[in-house]
This record gives C-alpha cells, structure tokens and sequence, in this order.
C-alpha cells in the first residue's frame, strides 16, 4: 500500500509569493493534519481536518488556509509568504481522530 | 499547549540505557511516541491510552502515567540504529489534534 504522499517535495518561493502543498492520505484515512517543522524544533500543528471539515487549528496567522477534497487528499494554502515561513511541511493521515499519525516525506519551502 | 520534553539531548554509548520524560499542563488522553531520524519523516513508535498504561516495542517501552499527566520512554540496551530525535504526541480531551514537544536528539554511539 502506498503511504502518505506530498508534493512538491522542494519549492522555493520569494516573499510576498502564495504557494499549494498538496498530500494524498493512505487509503482509507479520513483524517490529514498538517505541520510546520523548523529545523531542530518539533512539529508544530497548524490543521487538521476529517470528512472534509476542519476539525482543529493552530496558532498560525490567516495567510494560512487549507481543505480537504472528497478523496480526502488535502491541500495547504500560504499567501504573502514571509522569510519566517521557510520549513519543511509535513502532512500526516490518520484512520480518525487521536488515532496513530503516519507521516509524509514532507515538502521542504524556502522562502527567499 | 505542547507537551514539555526533557532532556533536550542525550548522548549513549551502544548498550546504555535512556529515559525520556513528556508532561503536559491539560488532562491527557493519550500520548503518542515518533522517532524522526536525520532527513526523514517521524515515524511511530506506540500509543499509550490509559492511566498507568505500559507498552513496549522490542527495547524501548514507555509508561502513561494519567494522574501526573506524564509519559516516559525508556530505551534499553541502546543500538546505533536508536539514534535520532524522540517526540513524544499529546491529545487532550477537548480537542482532536496531536501537539508535539519539541524532541529530545538521541545520539548512540559506538
């Protein structure tokens, strides 16, 4: 089976710039969430959604929008990029809620 | 609302022990353990659902203690293959998401 994909898996972007992230979950997970990790931090929740609905959010700013399709892969939205917004991005599915999380490779954004 | 991690750094020669402590300030429902290593994704490790609960996982086990809000991971007889950063997950009561601590760099050496 394959497991949690995203994609791209490098961007780099300049300031001000919008960037898509996109995940396909495993199937039959219902639930992604997604995370920003900079480096030697741990990952820092910034949504999660299940059945397409947003079921939680992180302390992120508004510039920060994502949604769930009904094949429950899932996009993350960052408008007016900000040097602060350069991390890997992890998206993660889950059958349900607080059920183990298996995690993407990530997408690694630069922003410059 | 992270969970807090300590030690922040650990560094074992192979067949040392390792404790790993993760408290929260809310009500925990249950707490999760990733190992993320150099490059990768984190990858899961165990769940652990109740009050005094204890799982283990080859050589490495963990312990739920629910009236304290803590977890411990312990690693013993440590292998190279061990090294990486430990996070442990938390999820409360009154909200869905998992938040992480910020990791605790286990290095093994030979």
């Amino acid at each position: 089976d394959a497991g949690v994909t995203q994609s791209p898996t490098h961007l780099i972007k300049t300031r001000g710039q919008h960037v898509t992230l996109r995940c396909s979950p495993i199937s039959g997970h219902k639930s992604v969430s997604w995370y920003q990790q900079v480096l030697g931090q741990g990952p820092q929740f910034i949504f999660q959604y299940y059945e397409k609905e947003e079921r939680g959010r992180g302390n992120f700013p508004d510039r920060f929008s994502a949604r769930q399709f009904p094949n429950y892969s899932s996009e993350l939205n960052v408008n007016a990029l900000l040097l602060g917004d350069s991390a890997l991005y992890l998206c993660a599915s889950s059958l349900s809620f607080r059920e183990k999380l298996f995690f993407g490779s990530g997408t690694q954004l630069s922003v410059l | 609302q992270q969970p807090v991690q300590s030690p922040q750094a650990v560094i074992l020669r192979e067949g040392e022990d390792a404790v790993i402590n993760c408290s929260s300030s809310k009500a925990l429902y249950s707490v999760h353990w990733y190992r993320q290593k150099h490059g990768e994704a984190p990858v899961f490790l165990m769940i652990l659902l109740k009050g005094g609960e204890q799982k283990g996982h080859e050589k490495i086990s963990a312990s739920f203690n629910e009236k304290k809000q803590q977890s411990s991971l312990y690693l013993t007889a440590s292998q190279l293959s061990y090294s990486g950063t430990y996070f442990c997950g938390t999820a409360w009561y009154n909200n869905n998401d998992m938040r992480f601590g910020a990791g605790t760099r286990l290095t093994v050496k030979p």
